[in-house]
């Protein structure tokens, strides 16, 4: 059974920056793209991007774009997002999901515990 | 402003039926599958339906979808108090990114 488990989160100041990490067990990590996903407190899902299996390809939300970054170590089984110039809208738990196979890859089949993101202005 | 649109909130009393739409366009539900999520209080989403009507293992068959068009439906029969959590539709818009619904919250009277 695919598992993630998160760490990072905290507050920081705006305009700083922040680092999560998601480790995965449970499954082929090499094979699926990684997804981030924030919710902001109160509010919906919203998409923060995605991570191809190989970390070759990444896209992302255009409102962190050229904010955030993805990285990933497959031989590790972790995926990091690297997030600079934090704004207080920011503020959100930031979840690491599995995609699906990959003809959905936009299918999240798998979720993290969440990392609870907090930015002071 | 979500690009999906869900109703904000549904309910029904126990053992009764509720459906929660999903209205999307061409460019999303119209040509992608759509997926639901469950997200009960304090606790991630979890994946409910996949491919537009299936569902992973250990769902029960009272969860089920379906899509017509550009509008997904979930529907939830013999409704539990288990079941009062947040819902959201997702699948993939042709702009390169996912999206979601705003979420419906399911409340069992």
């Amino acid at each position: 059974q695919a598992h993630l488990v998160q760490s990072g989160g905290g507050v920081v100041q705006a305009g700083g920056s922040l680092r999560l990490s998601c480790v995965a067990s449970g499954f082929s990590f090499g094979t699926f793209g990684i997804h981030w996903v924030r919710q902001a407190p109160g509010m919906g899902l919203e998409w923060v991007g995605v991570t191809s299996y190989d970390g070759r390809n990444n896209y992302y939300a255009d409102s962190v774009k050229g904010r955030f970054t993805f990285s990933r170590d497959n031989s590790q089984n972790t995926v990091s997002l690297l997030m600079n110039s934090l704004k207080p809208e920011d503020t959100s738990i930031y979840y690491c999901a599995k995609g699906q196979r990959a003809a959905a890859f936009y299918t999240l089949d798998h979720w993290g515990q969440g990392a609870l993101v907090t930015v002071s202005s | 402003q979500s690009v999906l649109t869900q109703p904000p909130s549904v309910s029904a009393a126990p053992g009764q039926k509720v459906t929660i739409s999903c209205s999307g366009s061409s460019s999303n539900v119209g040509s992608h599958f759509v997926s639901w999520y469950q997200q009960l209080p304090g606790t991630a989403p979890k994946l409910l339906i996949y491919d537009n009507y299936a569902r992973p293992s250990g769902i029960p068959d009272r969860f089920s979808g379906s899509k017509s068009g550009t509008t997904a439906t979930l529907t939830i029969t013999g409704l539990q108090t288990g079941d009062e959590a947040d819902y959201y539709c997702g699948t993939w818009d042709n702009s390169v990114s996912v999206v979601f619904g705003g979420g419906t919250k399911v409340t069992v009277l």
